[in-house]
C-alpha cells in the first residue's frame, strides 16, 4: 500500500535551518510529482508547491520562494524539503502529498523559537 | 490568483441531520481540480471529493459533491458524530479557509 512517512518533529532557533524528509513506498516514486503543504497553527493548509520527480525540477508557489528548497533522492524513494534563516512564524505542521492528493504523509511539526 | 471562500464559517448542526457546505471560487474554475478534504485535529488532511463530484474509494456514499463554474457544495446527508470535523474545499492546489462542523 501507499505510504509516505515523514522526519519527526524539530525544535530549532531562529536563523537555523531544518531539513524534512518524505520518505514514500507502495508505488514507483517517480511516477508522481511530490507535493509539500504548510498548515500553520490554528490555520487552513497552504500549498506550498511540488517537485517533478522523474526531473527534480521545483515549483514553489508565491510565499515560498527563497528559503525555501525542494529536492530528492530518488535512490531512496525520498523527497525533502529544506527551509532556511527560519523565523517564528514558520512555526507549523508540514506535510508531503503525492501529486493526486489521494495520499499524505503524517506531518512534521517545525517549531521555531529562542 | 483564485480565492475560495468557503461558508459558514461554523455550521451548528445534530447527528442525524444534512449538512451543506459551500465554496466559492473568486473567478469560474475547472471543476476537474475541485476536491474536498476532510481534517479530524492532529491528522492531516483526507481526500473526499475530487473532480467536484467523485468520491474516493472508501469515503461513506453520504458524503456527494457538486457544482460548477464558481460555486461548489460538499453535502453530507446524514450526520454521524465522527464528520463533526473541519472540510476544505481545494482548486489546483489552494485551499479555502475551512469550514467547521460542530455539534
Amino acid at each position: 500500500q501507499v505510504q509516505l512517512v515523514q522526519s519527526g518533529s524539530v525544535l530549532k532557533k531562529p536563523g537555523a535551518s531544518v531539513k524534512v524528509s518524505c520518505e514514500a513506498s507502495g508505488y514507483s516514486f517517480t511516477s508522481h510529482s511530490m507535493n509539500w503543504v504548510r498548515q500553520a497553527p490554528g490555520q487552513g493548509p497552504e500549498w506550498m508547491g511540488w517537485i517533478d520527480t522523474n526531473t527534480g525540477n521545483p515549483t514553489y508557489v508565491p510565499g515560498f520562494t527563497g528559503r525555501f528548497v525542494f529536492s530528492l533522492d530518488t535512490s531512496a524513494s525520498t523527497a525533502y524539503l529544506e527551509i532556511h534563516s527560519l523565523k517564528a512564524e514558520d512555526t507549523a505542521v508540514y506535510y508531503c502529498s503525492r501529486d493526486r492528493w489521494d495520499h499524505w504523509g503524517q506531518g512534521t511539526l517545525v517549531t521555531v523559537s529562542s | 490568483e483564485i480565492v475560495l471562500t468557503q461558508s459558514p464559517g461554523t455550521l451548528s448542526l445534530s447527528p442525524g441531520e444534512r449538512a451543506t457546505l459551500s465554496c466559492r471560487a473568486s473567478q469560474s474554475v475547472s471543476s476537474s481540480y475541485l476536491a474536498w478534504y476532510q481534517q479530524k485535529p492532529g491528522q492531516a488532511p483526507r481526500l473526499l471529493i475530487y473532480g467536484a463530484s467523485n468520491r474516493v474509494t472508501d469515503i461513506p456514499d453520504r458524503f456527494s459533491g457538486s457544482g460548477s463554474g464558481t460555486d461548489f457544495t460538499l453535502t453530507i446527508s446524514r450526520l454521524e458524530p465522527e464528520d463533526f470535523v473541519v472540510y476544505y474545499c481545494q482548486q489546483s492546489g489552494t485551499f479555502g479557509q475551512g469550514t467547521k462542523l460542530e455539534i
